[in-house]
This record gives C-alpha cells, sequence and structure tokens, in this order.
C-alpha cells in the first residue's frame, strides 16, 4: 500500500460544529503531517508528529487539534472554526524526520467553513 | 525565509513543446524537490535533487540546481496535456519539514 488515505472528501461545517479529518496511511512511515492550502497558493505546514509525538506545531490557532492515536492514523479535530479557515487540508507522511525524505500527500479534504 | 519562489508564475504552451521552470531560494538546503499537483487534489512527488548534486534526470524530466545562485529549474520535454497542473519547489533545510515556492501553474493545450 502506497498510498495516503484522508476522509472525508468535503466538509461542511458551521462555525460552532465540532468535527474531525482524519488520515490513514499503511506504508511504515513515522512521520506525519497536516498541511492548510488556500487556493492559488502553496501547502502550509500546520503539524508535523514524528513517532507519534508532536514535533512541530508552527504557531497554529487551537481551534485546530492534531491527535496521532497510533503510527498509522493522524487526526485534526476542528472546533469554533472561522469562514477564512476554509482550504484544502492535507495529510501527508513521510519515512521519519531528517536525511532527503519524500513525502507522500493524501487527496485532501476541503473544508467549507459557514 | 527559505520559501521558493517559482517563474513563471503561469505558463501555457502547446503538446510537445517544452516547459521550464524555476525556482530560487534564499537559505541554503540539503535537497531541493519538486511536486505537481492536479486541480485540487494532493501533491505528487516528482523528483529530489541534492545539494551536491547539479542535474537530475527522471523520464521527460530534468532538473538542475545551481546552489551558488540558490535556484533550480524543471525541465518537462515534449508536454503533453496530462502534464497540466501545478508545480511546486520545495526546500529541505535539514529537518525534513518542507517549505513550499508559490507555484507554477502549466497549461498544455492539445
Amino acid at each position: 500500500d502506497t498510498e495516503v488515505t484522508q476522509t472525508p472528501k468535503h466538509l461542511v461545517m458551521g462555525m460552532t460544529n465540532k468535527k474531525s479529518l482524519k488520515c490513514e496511511q499503511h506504508m511504515g512511515h513515522r512521520a506525519m503531517y497536516w498541511y492548510k492550502q488556500k487556493a492559488k497558493k502553496p501547502p502550509e505546514l500546520m503539524f508535523v508528529y514524528s513517532y507519534e509525538k508532536l514535533s512541530i506545531n508552527e504557531s497554529v490557532p487551537s481551534r485546530f487539534s492534531p491527535e496521532c492515536p497510533n503510527s498509522s492514523l493522524l487526526n485534526l479535530h476542528l472546533h469554533a472554526l472561522q469562514p477564512e479557515d476554509s482550504a484544502l487540508y492535507l495529510c501527508a507522511s513521510s519515512k521519519g524526520l531528517g536525511g532527503a525524505n519524500v513525502l507522500t500527500f493524501g487527496a485532501g479534504s476541503r473544508l467549507t467553513v459557514l | 525565509s527559505q520559501q521558493g519562489e517559482e517563474d513563471p508564475q503561469a505558463l501555457s504552451i502547446q503538446e510537445g513543446e517544452n516547459a521550464t521552470m524555476n525556482c530560487s531560494y534564499k537559505t541554503s538546503i540539503n535537497n531541493l524537490q519538486w511536486y505537481r499537483q492536479n486541480s485540487g487534489r494532493g501533491l505528487v512527488h516528482l523528483i529530489l535533487i541534492r545539494s551536491n548534486e547539479r542535474e537530475k534526470h527522471s523520464g521527460r524530466l530534468r532538473v538542475t540546481l545551481d546552489t551558488s545562485k540558490k535556484s533550480s529549474s524543471l525541465l518537462i520535454t515534449a508536454s503533453r496535456a496530462a502534464d497540466t497542473a501545478s508545480y511546486f519547489c520545495a526546500t529541505d533545510g535539514g529537518y525534513s519539514t518542507l517549505t513550499f515556492g508559490k507555484g507554477t501553474m502549466l497549461l498544455v493545450s492539445p
């Protein structure tokens, strides 16, 4: 299996809702990432997990809460989001951190906040 | 910031022509990677070039790296309509947290 699977593909939520984005990989990768991408912009790093521990948090607002239950799963919990949080959320994984690591991306979850 | 700057922002060519995209960055790197993104989809890794390499080939792709000028180029030869996508360079400063450039949107017309 050489894929990163993200669910749901599309999500519409109100500003008071709580929802979660899910990401799964079975490549044995030990680093997992969340990126946010606005239209016609490059992906921006949000969080990095290495060996199931949060390694990097790029000063992301607390309304985004990541979770890594095990080495194959990565969640992004969403609460009290703002319309400007509407974007494509991309999950990625790599063998580890350090060295010439290549990222494998999922297809993304397109989030619309009303 | 290490963020790469791609040039041009958009490129429109005919099938069979070559497409060249450039990337400039600001700080030292361990490697530079190129990714492709079809509209609204995830990114796909194309090629990685290490800081001690000057040129690399993969199929119809040719990447060059000039660390003295802090720049890289991606050449796609004999382009096809299926090459239509956005192309991003990404710099790795050593901790594998890639920083992506602004991207080049390539349109290949039949």
